[in-house]
């Protein structure tokens, strides 16, 4: 149980175009979705904070109106990067929050890989 | 504030010899500790957890970490190592109660030598 995915697992995009990342809590509902960034080498940086049906809340340094993050559902949040950049590419990794009876763990999906050339 | 410091970003270690992966938090309140294990080009997936029952936790794959708080540690163990352990580590915190963000530590490779 507890499993999280991600789509796509990588993708390629030209730059100034948009590129939707989505996270999907498979077999339990998570209110709350965490998205994270990783450079190569480097640890994972929390970039935002999603809550379902309300408004993401973004980490220090993180434009808003770049990495729009929608949680519409209880089960999937999406990433998405608009007019993105080269220096935009990297390994984005969502986690979501169970949060049923005590529980508070986090799980991680497998990670999206994206390239902007 | 909270944070992780692991010490080391790259240790090797032979096959069948022990492995210790140092960390240490910084918190000003009860943490919940964490070690994650990354497969290259692979999401997190979780070792083991610290949540204020049992100062010596055991995880998955042979791995056990011991919570000192008089050290502020929470180092990652296990007795014999394996090739298919090399990877990359984080040890990671948080807050204890409710939902709040994970802070991770900037990770250890590990390198198992045959």
């Amino acid at each position: 149980g507890a499993v999280v995915s991600q789509h796509p697992s990588w993708v390629i995009c030209k730059s100034g175009t948009s590129v939707k990342i989505e996270c999907r809590s498979l077999d339990f509902q998570a209110t709350t979705m965490f998205w994270y960034r990783q450079f190569p080498k480097q640890s994972l940086m929390l970039m935002a904070t999603s809550n379902e049906g309300s408004k993401a809340t973004y980490e220090q340094g993180v434009e808003k109106d770049k990495f729009l993050i929608n949680h519409a559902s209880l089960t999937l949040s999406t990433l998405t990067v608009t007019s993105a950049h080269p220096e935009d590419s990297s390994f984005y990794i969502c986690s979501a929050q169970q949060t049923s009876g005590s529980s508070y763990e986090q799980y991680f999906g497998p990670g999206t890989r994206l390239t902007v050339t | 504030a909270q944070s992780v410091t692991q010490l080391g970003s790259h240790v090797s270690v032979s096959e069948g010899a022990l492995v210790l992966l140092r960390c240490n938090y910084s918190s000003s309140v009860p943490p919940y500790l964490f070690w994650y294990v990354q497969y290259p080009n692979q999401g997190l997936q979780l070792l083991l957890k610290y949540t204020s029952a049992a100062t010596l936790v055991k995880g998955i794959n042979g791995f056990e970490a011991e919570f000192k708080k008089s050290e502020t540690s929470f180092h990652l163990t296990k007795p014999s190592a394996h090739m298919s352990d090399a990877a990359e580590y984080f040890c990671a915190v948080r807050y204890s109660g409710g939902y709040q963000k994970v802070t991770f530590g900037t990770g250890t490779k590990l390198q198992v030598i045959p």
